[in-house]
Order: C-alpha cells, then structure tokens, then sequence
C-alpha cells in the first residue's frame, strides 16, 4: 500500500486554467504538507495542514488553495494556471511536531505540472 | 534559525563509505539536524535525525561533533542506489527548509 499517494502524476494544461491535484495519506497522520520543486530543482515548502487547520502558509499566491477535507487528505486547487508554475509537486505527511522539529515526513511521488 | 552548508557534490565507489559531510554552525542548543535524500525522479526520502548523540539506523550512521557545529552522515557500503540528491536540514520555524543538498554519485 503505498503510504502518500497523489493524483495525477502528470498533468499538462494550458495557460489560464483551473486544476487541482489530490494528495492522500494512510499512515494516520496528523499534519500534511506542500511542497513545489522547480526546474532548478529547489524545493519550497507551501502549505502545511494539521488536523484540517492550517499552520504554514508561505508566501504563495493566492491562486493556489489547498483544502484539507480530513486529515487523512490535502488538495491542492491552483486558479488561472500561469507558466511559472509549471513545477512538481510533492504531498507530505507527519506526526504532529513535536520537540524535534517536525519529525520524519513521508513524501508522496509527485504530480508533475506542465502549463503551456 | 540555523542554516546548513553542504559541498555541491561528491562521488563515491559502489562499496566504499560515502561520507557527507553539512556545516550548521549557528544551530541553537535544542535543534536537531535531519538528513533526506532525493533519488532522481522521487520523492525526498527520510534518513536519519540526530541531536548531540551520533544516530544508526539500518540506512545510514551519523555523526555529530561534540560542538554540534558539524555533523557527517555516513553510508558505509554505497551502492548504485544511494546516487542521490542528500539534504541535511535544520527545520526552521518548525518548516523542513530544503537547500541545494549535495549530489552524491556512486561509481561502479
């Protein structure tokens, strides 16, 4: 079973659209997470989300909307799709932060973004 | 928030201990230092954490100065399928804040 799984893996669309990308966790965790890398291959924290609350909101634009239905799910929902962010996306799980920081994050495989 | 410096990349012989070494030199007293790696094309995958204690586990050892300035992780038989992105990270505000990382390439 695979722990964190998003769909879809590839998504190619054009300029201007509206799409979404689904996350899923069944390991029972209590926060999820965004995250987008970028052709130059860094990786950037979004969103985090613990118990349907969210916690971690970077400076992204408000085109994009994550939406956390229960906490065993993340999506993320981008409006007026725009060539930069053409990206892959990476859905995240945890248990609750604790003294450590924020604990081992399991990451999913990916949705990749492509905005023509 | 510490932050972490690591060498852009190294190579290591299939068999042979990969040792990868991160400079966190302003870490504060109760932060810990994590390790993930990125093989091409998947997603970051956990390693290891540590605080002050050097930390085993059945992928990887690592080792932390007694200063807590440095620390090294350690792979001790690399194979083909540790080439990877390895990231060392001192989460920041509670957030995992992914730099460069250094890109480990294991040759036969």
């Amino acid at each position: 079973d695979t722990a964190v799984s998003q769909t879809p893996k590839y998504l190619v669309t054009q300029m201007g659209n509206d799409k979404s990308i689904k996350c899923e966790q069944n390991l029972g965790h209590d926060t999820m997470y965004w995250y987008k890398q970028d052709s130059k291959k860094f990786l950037k924290i979004m969103f985090s989300y613990n118990n349907k609350e969210l916690i971690i909101n970077e400076t992204v634009p408000n085109r994009f909307s994550p939406k956390s239905p229960d906490k065993a799910h993340l999506n993320l929902h981008i409006n007026s799709l725009e060539l930069g962010d053409s990206a892959v996306y990476f859905c995240a799980s945890s248990w609750v932060r604790n003294s450590a920081g924020t604990g081992e994050l399991f990451f999913g495989e990916g949705s990749r973004l492509t905005v023509l | 928030d510490a932050k972490t410096t690591q060498p852009t990349s190294m190579d290591c012989a299939e068999g042979r201990a990969a040792n990868l070494p991160c400079n966190h030199s302003t870490i504060s007293g109760n932060e810990y230092v994590y390790w993930y790696r990125q093989i091409h094309s998947q997603g970051p995958q956990y390693i290891i954490h540590g605080l002050k204690n050097n930390e085993t586990n059945e992928m990887a050892s690592l080792i932390i100065t007694e200063d807590r300035k440095s620390s090294t992780l350690i792979l001790p038989h690399a194979t083909l399928r540790d080439t990877a992105v390895y990231y060392c990270i001192v989460p920041q505000g509670g957030k995992l804040i992914f730099g460069q990382g250094t890109e480990l390439s294991v040759k036969p």
